[in-house]
């Protein structure tokens, strides 16, 4: 069963521009993690979450975390070209330690016109 | 490149054979599992390993099994192959940053 659900389902941009996705959870969870899987390809991790943390950057990336909400949103600052793929969010339950399965959610795919 | 390796990246096979998927995860991880990614289905987790024995179980079929033998490597194995099988199989491993994936295994089932 998907745990995240993500938001848009589709995104295009152009180049240049901010790039926000969301996505929401249905229980609670231990950390949330985004990946990003260009086109037939294997997952690349691009950040975690955990529960008690609410917003992380790493380079053009900011990921926010709402518990309350459950809710996260990643953010891509200066979306360029090669940002076009399709983005995950998948969680970890909080009834489980940190390294337990993950849930994915169906993915947002992501377009960035040159 | 996340450390994961998986062999072999393409797999073309028939209905009703054998094939075995072969994992090794990133140096000092002790976890690892397998996801199956399909168009219908999505990202679904299917079976983890810690440290050779087996820790947690998705929706993995009966006719699907694993290992995860003394050098931490896995093999995922999945017999009486049946068309609906034909997607691509992830294997990952965890450390205190996350969880890490493989570059997968896709196969096709014929």
């Amino acid at each position: 069963s998907q745990q995240g659900e993500e938001d848009p389902q589709a995104l295009s941009i152009q180049e240049g521009e901010n790039a926000t996705m969301n996505c929401s959870y249905k229980t609670s969870i231990n950390n949330l993690q985004w990946y990003r899987q260009n086109s037939g390809r294997g997952l690349v991790h691009l950040i975690l979450i955990r529960s008690n943390e609410r917003e992380k950057h790493s380079g053009r990336l900011r990921v926010t975390l709402d518990t309350s909400k459950k809710s996260s949103s990643l953010l891509i600052t200066a979306s360029r070209a090669a940002d076009t793929a399709s983005y995950f969010c998948a969680t970890v339950p909080g009834t489980t330690g940190a390294n337990s399965k993950l849930t994915f959610g169906k993915g947002i795919t992501l377009s960035v016109r040159p | 490149d996340s450390g994961v390796t998986q062999t072999p990246k393409h797999l073309i096979t028939a209905t009703g054979q054998r094939v075995t998927l072969r994992c090794s995860p990133r140096s000092g991880d002790l976890s690892v599992y397998w996801y199956q990614q399909s168009l219908d289905q999505g990202l679904q987790f299917l079976i983890q390993y810690y440290n050779g024995e087996e820790r947690a179980k998705g929706n993995i079929l009966e006719r699907f099994s694993a290992q995860q033998f003394p050098d931490l490597h896995s093999e995922l194995n999945l017999s009486s192959l049946e068309l609906g099988d034909s997607a691509l199989y992830f294997c990952a491993s965890s450390g205190n940053f996350g969880q890490f994936f493989g570059p997968g295994t896709r196969l096709t089932v014929l």
